[in-house]
């Protein structure tokens, strides 16, 4: 069964870069499958913020593409959100999940991580 | 990007039907069968509930069902239950490659 855990500091400095990595047991990510972010602001609904292919392939959500890297790293078997300049409007749970086997939906999530924007 | 329209919240009684649309544009909902929709209970992380516009995963209650019809795909519910009462969320892929979600709609079971 795929697991998927998200980790990283639960408080950043505003104008700072967010820096969170999401652990996968269960399926090698160098077999395949797109591996994404997704993040839900306090009170609020769901933002794909981006996506990558195993093979590095990456795809932004147009609104935040400037500031975002994600990243993988096969031989840990983890893949990484970068979002630089935060600012308090960033504060949100962010999930890292992957694609499902047969289609384009996201079958399996992690539990979420919170993020504050704060001095 | 724009998110997808949902209405902010339905209701419904025990027992009964209720339907939850999500509207987009030629660009996602309606130039893809690849509408998804997720259940989430307060606290917890979305759960897969629809995939490809109608197909179910295995494990959810057959009580659950989708359709499209143009830029608009729906959600039905049957046979209301206390456990549905959660919030859900439309996704489309779109021809951007990228991902789009709706607003999200809270149901309350009455």
């Amino acid at each position: 069964q795929v697991q998927l855990q998200e980790s990283g500091p639960g408080l950043v400095k505003p104008s700072e870069t967010l820096s969170l990595t999401c652990a996968v047991s269960g399926y090698s990510i160098s077999s395949g499958y797109y591996w994404g972010w997704i993040r839900q602001p306090p009170g609020k609904g769901l933002e794909w913020i981006g996506s990558i292919y195993h093979s590095g392939s990456t795809y932004y959500n147009p609104s935040l593409k400037s500031r975002v890297t994600i990243s993988v790293d096969t031989s840990k078997n983890q893949f990484s959100l970068k979002l630089s300049s935060v600012t308090a409007a960033d504060t949100a749970v962010y999930y890292c999940a992957r694609r499902g086997s047969s289609g384009y939906y996201w079958g399996y999530w992690g539990q979420g991580t919170l993020v504050t924007v704060s001095s | 990007q724009s998110a997808l329209t949902q209405p902010a919240s339905v209701s419904g009684s025990p027992g009964q039907s209720i339907t939850i649309s999500c509207t987009g544009t030629s660009s996602d909902v309606g130039g893809y069968n690849y509408v998804s929709w997720y259940q989430q209970h307060p606290g917890k992380a979305p759960k897969l509930m629809i995939y490809d516009v109608s197909k179910r995963p295995s494990g959810v209650s057959n009580r659950f069902s989708g359709s499209k019809s143009g830029n608009t795909a729906s959600l039905t519910i049957s046979g209301l239950q206390a456990e549905d009462e959660a919030d859900y969320y439309c996704s489309s892929y779109t021809s951007s490659s990228t991902w789009v979600f709706g607003g999200g709609t809270k149901l309350t079971v009455l």
